[in-house]
């Protein structure tokens, strides 16, 4: 049972060049999220899936792409990378919405360098 | 606006206790929580804390709720090495599936 799983752990772009970051859950949960942490800014969302078929804007959309491909995967693209996107990135899946009975299940990032 | 807010920074010699603060503007927050992130790993939930409750206890962890003052803390007991990670407070927004962060404070526990 690996929880969630998050592919790649480091990369490295150039300004411009596009990538996607891929997460998949083997928990059969409902819901994604997409998060990026910053230094003393905690974690902000970038995107969600409440279920599949759906996704929604976060805090911090800008930039980014998702796709909800099936129950299990939720992908986030860069299609121009920025320096400003550099970044720990998180992937979260819980079964429905983020109350006390659905906690967050977090993979263990993908570190994101854009030089 | 919804926002969480933490010290970055604190640090305590083993054995002692240590109470980790934080503050939320979200007045209609129903549920608070604390998550623990251990170096190079994803976020894990530590407890959580129902809005109509003061206090949860949870074997070397306590957690305080001021609702008036929107004043979240966590305390944890006899503090050890290992719990030597980034606490992060954490509040569900307006909408459930919005799950606000605070910055984090690291927590380093010295021998």
């Amino acid at each position: 049972n690996a929880g969630v799983t998050q592919t790649p752990k480091f990369q490295v772009l150039k300004t411009g060049q596009s990538m996607t970051l891929q997460c998949a859950q083997d928990m059969n949960h409902n819901s994604m999220y997409w998060y990026r942490q910053d230094p003393g800014m905690g974690l902000r969302l970038i995107y969600y899936s409440a279920s599949e078929g759906t996704t929604d804007k976060g805090e911090v959309p800008n930039g980014y792409n998702v796709s909800r491909l099936n129950k299990r995967e939720f992908s986030l693209r860069l299609e121009s990378a920025a320096p400003s996107q550099t970044s720990v990135y998180f992937c979260a899946s819980s079964e429905a919405g983020a109350g006390m009975d659905s906690p967050l299940h977090f993979g263990n990032g993908t570190r994101l360098t854009v030089t | 606006g919804e926002d969480v807010e933490q010290s970055l920074f604190l640090s305590v010699r083993e054995g002692d206790s240590s109470v980790i603060n934080c503050t939320y503007t979200d007045s209609s927050s129903t549920y608070l929580y604390w998550y623990k992130q251990e170096p190079g790993a994803g976020l894990q939930l530590l407890t959580y804390i129902f809005s109509n409750m003061d206090m949860k206890q949870d074997q070397r962890l306590t957690v305080l709720l001021n609702k008036k003052d929107k004043h979240l803390s966590l305390r944890i007991a006899d503090t050890q090495t290992g719990d030597s990670a980034i606490y992060f407070c954490a509040e569900i927004g307006r909408s459930s599936y919005k799950l606000i962060f605070g910055s984090g404070t690291r927590l380093l526990v010295r021998p």
